[in-house]
């Protein structure tokens, strides 16, 4: 199957700071990327849909200047947590949809964020 | 609103029994329901379902989808400890795909 990469697997960072997260499909062209949030034990929650060459449509609730999303190639989307704090602490996972008529989505291995 | 419900949510079973585990949803513009097994990290894709009645099968996994009743099920026969983890059941829709809160299976020794 497709493959997705996430960068990096896990970070802790300073209440603060800001992080990147890059999710990557390595074989094939995603012109549509989605970021997902996970608490423990519960399903994903969608951030938002980060769409090649346009501003990503973020879900009610989602902070937009917060939760930066940049889509800038067919391969690779970015998620950049603004100013962390704790409560940012979370497992974030991005996917990428395949097209054509079989299209699907495939997860990255998600990035663990700890803020202290 | 668009909604994609599991059941059970969780489920013991021991090693060698069969489990049914159910997805039921209310999409607007249903394109296609997919299933994925969550371990410790991210899911991972089991099945695609796009036509009624007909089944897709993996080794002991199998699923298959009712657009009638709305629903689909997925099936693992002569469970392992191994499969142990959470189902996720997601509807595609027009521009994003729906989860449902997964099913926690637990197959004891």
């Amino acid at each position: 199957g497709a493959v997705v990469s996430q960068h990096p697997s896990r970070v802790i960072c300073k209440s603060g700071t800001s992080v990147k997260i890059e999710c990557r499909s390595l074989d094939f062209q995603a012109t549509t990327m989605f970021w997902y949030r996970q608490f423990p034990k519960q399903s994903l929650m969608l951030m938002a849909t980060s769409n090649e060459g346009s501003k990503a449509t973020y879900e009610q609730g989602v902070e937009k200047d917060k939760f930066l999303i940049n889509h800038a190639s067919l391969t690779l989307s970015t998620l950049t947590v603004t100013s962390a704090h704790p409560e940012d602490s979370s497992f974030y996972i991005c996917s990428a949809r395949t097209t054509g008529t079989r299209e699907t989505q495939y997860f990255g291995p998600g990035t663990r964020l700890l803020v202290l | 609103e668009d909604k994609v419900v599991q059941s059970p949510l969780s489920l013991v079973v021991h090693e060698g029994d069969t489990v049914t585990l159910n997805c039921s949803y209310e999409v607007t513009n249903f394109r296609s329901l997919l299933w994925y097994k969550q371990e410790k990290k991210a899911p991972t894709f089991l099945f695609m379902l796009t036509s009624s009645g007909i089944e897709k099968k993996s080794g002991r996994l199998s699923s298959i989808l009712d657009k009638k009743e709305l629903s689909s099920i997925l099936n693992i026969t002569a469970t392992q400890t191994g499969d142990s983890a959470i189902y996720l059941c997601a509807v595609a829709g027009t521009y994003k795909y729906i989860f449902g809160t997964g099913t926690r299976l637990k197959v004891l020794a």
